[in-house]
């Protein structure tokens, strides 16, 4: 069966640091990877999308990055973190483009003080 | 702009009563339709999925769907305090939108 990881399950980093969440899919190939932000009293804002490795969409411009380095890992990152960017942070992976459903792994809670 | 809609509640519900929770959507090609549940601090779980109009039951779960009227629903039967939680919708067209969700309580 498919399983998705996620790590670290909470962090604390002060504005101007840098950033990298981690996200593995085990038990599938080539799967549609996603990040996704939901802060305090939002609704999930889809961040990133990948199709496979290397590529990469944007939905939201913002000092956040994503890259795909492997088939299975999908990586979120930020040179310099803002206030702004705190939030829950949720990987998510799905066996088709937008055109299936998505399985979400246990998701980062960032607090930027 | 595509949105979801739903009413952000609380909702409040007796044990063993049905709870009903609405959803909204804005784009009339959208396709599918899922419903997730979402306990405080943790990430959000597929409990339904619809694609054509009507009924769709799962166990104690029924999603509805209209498309003419764009709106999916989702019953809860024989509520239990283990279902409180938020129920958050998602349509699919081309992407998948969420609306912000419904806390939904049941009390013991």
């Amino acid at each position: 069966s498919q399983t998705i990881h996620q790590w670290p399950a909470t962090l604390v980093q002060p504005v101007g640091s840098p950033l990298s969440l981690e996200c593995t899919v085990e038990g599938t190939s080539n799967p549609n990877l996603y990040w996704y932000r939901q802060a305090a009293g939002r609704g999930l804002q889809l961040l990133f999308y990948s199709v496979g490795i290397g590529q990469i969409s944007s939905e939201v411009p913002q000092n956040l990055s994503a890259s795909r380095p492997q088939d299975r890992q999908f990586i979120l990152s930020s040179k310099k973190l803002l206030l702004s960017d705190s939030g829950f942070y949720l990987c998510a992976w799905s066996a088709a483009i937008f055109n299936e459903k998505l399985f979400f792994g246990s998701g980062t809670q960032l607090s930027v003080l | 702009q595509k949105e979801v809609e739903q009413n952000s509640g609380p909702l409040s519900v007796p044990e063993g009563a049905i709870a009903s929770l609405n959803c909204t959507y804005s784009d009339r090609v959208s396709q599918s339709f899922f419903w997730y549940r979402q306990y405080s601090g943790k990430s959000p779980e597929l409990i339904m999925s619809i694609y054509s109009n009507g009924d769709k039951e799962d166990g104690r779960f029924t999603a509805q769907l209209n498309k003419a009227s764009q709106y999916v629903s989702l019953l809860i039967r024989d509520s239990q305090p283990s279902d409180s939680a938020t129920y958050l919708c998602a349509v699919n067209n081309d992407k998948i939108i969420f609306g912000k969700g419904t806390r939904l309580h049941i009390l013991p």
